[in-house]
C-alpha cells in the first residue's frame, strides 16, 4: 500500500525566509509524488509533480521538490517565503497500474510571519 | 474552459437523511474522482468513476455510492448519514492517467446534526 507522511502539522516562517516542508513516502512500486496547495475555502491546487523524470522538479510560485529515493522523502522548498504562500499544502502519492488513486497526507498548514 | 463545479456549496442534513452531491467536470476529462476532507484532515479517497463505471473504491462503506454520466459529470450520494459524515466533499476531474494533475472544485461542506 502506498501512503505519505508529512512531518509538522503546523510550519512558521518569516516573509523571506526559507520554506521547507517535509514528506516521506512510503511504497512497494515506483511511486508518482505530487504536492498540492489549499488555500481557505477553496479546492486543492497541483503545485509541482515527480514522475520518474528528473529528481528536482520544480512547480509553479517558486516552489520546487526532490525526489530522493534513498530517503524516500519529496521535501518541498522555497528559497523566500511571501504572504501569499501562507495555505495549507499537501503531499500526496499515486503509482501507475489499476484506477487512479491518490493517497493525501494530513496536510502542513504554512504560516507566513511579516 | 469551464472548471470543476460543485453543488450545493454548503448544505445541513440530520442523522439518518440521505444527500446527494454533484460535479460538472471539466471539459476534456473522462474520469471523476470523490474525496472526503474531514476537519483538520487531508483528503480521503471514496471512489473514482470512469467512463460510467466505478472503477476504484477507498475504504468507505456501501452508503456511499455514485454515479457518471454520459457528459461526465458525476453524483455522490450518501444514505443513512452519521455524525462522522460531516466534512468537505471535493470532487476531481482528470484524464485516466496516474501521472496526471487532478483537478479539484471547491468542494461541497456537509454538515450533519
Amino acid at each position: 500500500a502506498q501512503s505519505v507522511t508529512q512531518l509538522g502539522s503546523h510550519v512558521s516562517v518569516s516573509e523571506g525566509a526559507l520554506v521547507l516542508l517535509r514528506c516521506n513516502y512510503s511504497s512497494s512500486v515506483p511511486p508518482y509524488l505530487f504536492w498540492y496547495v489549499q488555500y481557505p475555502n477553496q479546492g486543492l491546487q497541483l503545485l509541482l509533480k515527480y514522475t520518474s523524470a528528473a529528481t528536482l522538479v520544480k512547480g509553479i510560485n517558486g516552489f520546487e521538490a526532490e525526489f530522493k529515493k534513498s530517503e524516500t522523502s519529496f521535501h518541498l522548498t522555497k528559497p523566500s517565503a511571501h504572504m501569499s504562500d501562507a495555505a495549507e499544502y499537501f503531499c500526496a502519492v499515486s503509482f501507475s497500474g489499476g484506477y487512479q488513486k491518490v493517497t493525501f497526507g494530513t496536510g502542513t498548514k504554512l504560516q507566513v510571519i511579516p | 474552459e469551464t472548471g470543476v463545479t460543485q453543488s450545493p456549496t454548503h448544505l445541513i442534513k440530520t442523522r439518518g437523511q440521505q444527500v446527494t452531491l454533484r460535479c460538472s467536470s471539466q471539459s476534456g476529462h473522462n474520469t471523476v474522482s470523490w474525496y472526503q476532507q474531514a476537519l483538520g484532515q487531508g483528503p480521503q479517497f471514496i471512489f473514482q468513476y470512469y467512463r460510467e463505471e466505478e472503477n476504484g473504491r477507498g475504504n468507505f462503506p456501501p452508503r456511499f455510492s455514485g454515479l457518471q454520466f454520459p457528459n461526465y459529470s458525476s453524483e455522490l450520494n450518501v444514505n443513512a448519514l452519521e455524525l462522522d459524515d460531516s466534512a468537505l466533499y471535493l470532487c476531481a476531474s482528470s484524464s485516466y492517467d496516474p501521472t496526471g494533475e487532478l483537478f479539484f472544485g471547491e468542494g461541497s461542506r456537509l454538515t450533519v446534526l
